[in-house]
């Protein structure tokens, strides 16, 4: 069965902090790949998807996200936090065998960062 | 605004009470989907609809019961429910195997069992 790790439950960071979450899954054929936010009170969006091609993504507002095949790895990072960021994120997977389009989820990380 | 729309916002029910929480999408999409958000657990996947028809249920107690009426509209009927199923739950609509593409959410219904 397809599972999805995020190491970090709760990140602390300063504004202006670089930020790297660890996403890792367990699934050996080709997977499609996703980091979703869910800033407080509001619905969950997407940060940004990987499908094939470039391992390295860009999403919106500043994130991005590397796709490391051989570690089953699909971490996020953004260069420089802001305030505004604070909000929990949550990595998925859709195993592309499956032509139902569900998305397996990590248990989250609530990224907290102060002004 | 995600193009997902759910209803009720908010729901308080006793254990014997029946409700029902409906999810609308005007995507296009044809795969639905029920999500169990509690606190400090993954997204549990419930439910999954593909054109209109059940495809998937993931060990859920029959005190919830889904429906799909059409590829619009997804529905979650309840009844003697529990404490512990107390959650947010989240709808969901793709359109998966025309180069799969990411699920758009809903606002959630937030669950109270009192």
């Amino acid at each position: 069965a397809q599972s999805v790790s995020q190491h970090n439950h709760h990140v602390i960071l300063s504004e202006a902090a670089s930020l790297e979450l660890g996403c890792n899954y367990s699934y050996g054929g080709t997977v499609n790949l996703f980091w979703y936010v869910q800033y407080p009170g509001q619905h969950l969006q997407l940060l940004l998807k990987y499908f094939s091609g470039d391992p390295l993504v860009k999403g919106i507002k500043g994130f991005e996200a590397e796709f490391i095949k051989s570690k089953f790895s699909f971490n996020l990072r953004k260069p420089s936090v802001q305030w505004s960021d604070t909000a929990e994120y949550f990595c998925a997977v859709n195993a592309y065998s499956s032509n139902t389009g569900k998305l397996i989820f990590g248990q989250g990380t609530t990224l907290q960062v102060k002004p | 605004e995600t193009g997902v729309t759910q209803t009720p916002r908010h729901l308080v029910m006793g254990m014997t009470n029946k409700k029902s929480l409906k999810c609308e999408q005007h995507l296009g999409h044809n795969a639905m989907y029920w999500y169990k958000q509690s606190a400090k657990k993954p997204l549990e996947l419930m439910f999954v609809y593909s054109l209109e028809e059940r495809v998937e249920n993931n060990s859920v107690p029959s005190r919830f019961s889904p429906e799909c009426p059409n590829s619009s509209h997804l529905f979650l009927h309840l009844h003697t429910l529990q404490p512990e199923d107390s959650a947010l739950y989240l709808c969901a609509s793709s359109k998966p195997g025309q180069g799969i593409t990411e699920a758009f959410f809903g606002q959630g219904t937030r669950l109270t069992v009192v």
